[in-house]
C-alpha cells in the first residue's frame, strides 16, 4: 500500500478556474511534504515546500498542511493551460535516514 | 539549476540481459535516489544513498542492485531484466540545505 495518498485522480478545470489537490500520508514517520509538477515527458520539479502547520502562498499557488492529520493541499487560482500537468506530492519518512516517497498523483487539465 | 545527468536516455534489453543505468550529479549533494515512475503508480522508490560506499533499500527493491562509487556518481543494476522492469527510470539528488530532490531526465527502459 502506498504510504502518500493523492486525490483526485484526474481534474479538468476551466482557464481561470481554482484547482484543488489533496494529499494525505498514513505514515506516522511522515514529517515534511512537497509538492512537484511534471509536464508531460518532462521530468517532475519542485513546486512548493510546507514544513509547518497552516498556509504558503507563492502567487497563484497556495499549500496548506495538517501535521496531525498528515493531510496537505495545494490550490491553484487562476489556472492557466500552462498548468496542465501531473502534480506529485512528496513525503518525507524519517527513520534515520531521510527517504522520499511520492503519491500517485493528480493529472490536472485546464481547459481554454 | 542544479544538474543531474542520466544515460542512455533509451535502452531495450530482452529478458534475462544485464543493464547499468547510470546517473552523475555535480551538485555536490550527499544523497541521490533511484525512482521508477509507472503509471498509476507515481514514483516509486528503488534505492538511495547518503556518500560513496553507502546503500539504503528503497520500497521496491527486489530485481535491483545500486552501487555509489563517488559522491557524483550512482549505478543502477539490472543483472537478470524481466519485462516487469520494464519502465521510466529517474534519478535525483537532493539539496542539502532545504532538501529539494533534483531529477535526471529519465531513462526509458524496455525488456521485451
Amino acid at each position: 500500500q502506498q504510504k502518500v495518498q493523492q486525490s483526485p485522480e484526474s481534474l479538468i478545470v476551466p482557464e481561470g478556474g481554482m484547482a484543488s489537490l489533496n494529499c494525505t500520508s498514513s505514515d506516522r514517520n511522515v514529517d515534511y511534504f512537497w509538492w512537484y509538477r511534471q509536464h508531460s515527458g518532462k521530468s517532475p520539479k519542485m513546486l512548493m515546500s510546507i514544513f509547518s502547520n497552516g498556509e504558503k502562498e507563492e502567487g497563484r499557488f497556495t499549500v496548506h498542511l495538517n501535521k496531525a492529520s498528515l493531510h496537505t493541499s495545494l490550490h491553484i487560482r487562476d489556472s492557466q493551460p500552462s498548468d496542465s500537468a501531473l502534480y506529485l506530492c512528496a513525503a518525507r519518512v524519517n527513520t534515520g535516514n531521510y527517504k522520499y516517497v511520492f503519491g500517485a498523483g493528480t493529472r490536472l487539465k485546464v481547459i481554454a | 539549476e542544479a544538474a543531474v545527468t542520466q544515460s542512455p536516455r533509451n535502452k531495450v534489453t530482452v529478458t534475462g540481459g544485464n543493464v547499468t543505468l547510470s546517473c552523475r550529479q555535480t551538485n555536490s549533494h550527499n544523497y541521490m535516489y533511484w525512482y521508477r515512475q509507472d503509471t498509476g503508480h507515481g514514483l516509486r522508490l528503488i534505492h538511495y544513498s547518503y556518500g560513496a560506499g553507502n546503500l539504503q533499500i528503497g520500497d521496491v527493491p527486489d530485481g535491483y542492485k545500486a552501487t555509489r562509487t563517488t559522491q557524483e556518481d550512482f549505478f543502477l543494476l539490472l543483472e537478470l531484466a524481466s519485462p516487469s522492469q520494464t519502465s521510466l527510470y529517474f534519478c535525483a539528488s537532493r539539496e542539502n540545505s532545504n532538501e529539494r530532490l533534483f531529477f535526471g531526465h529519465g531513462t526509458k527502459l524496455s525488456v521485451l
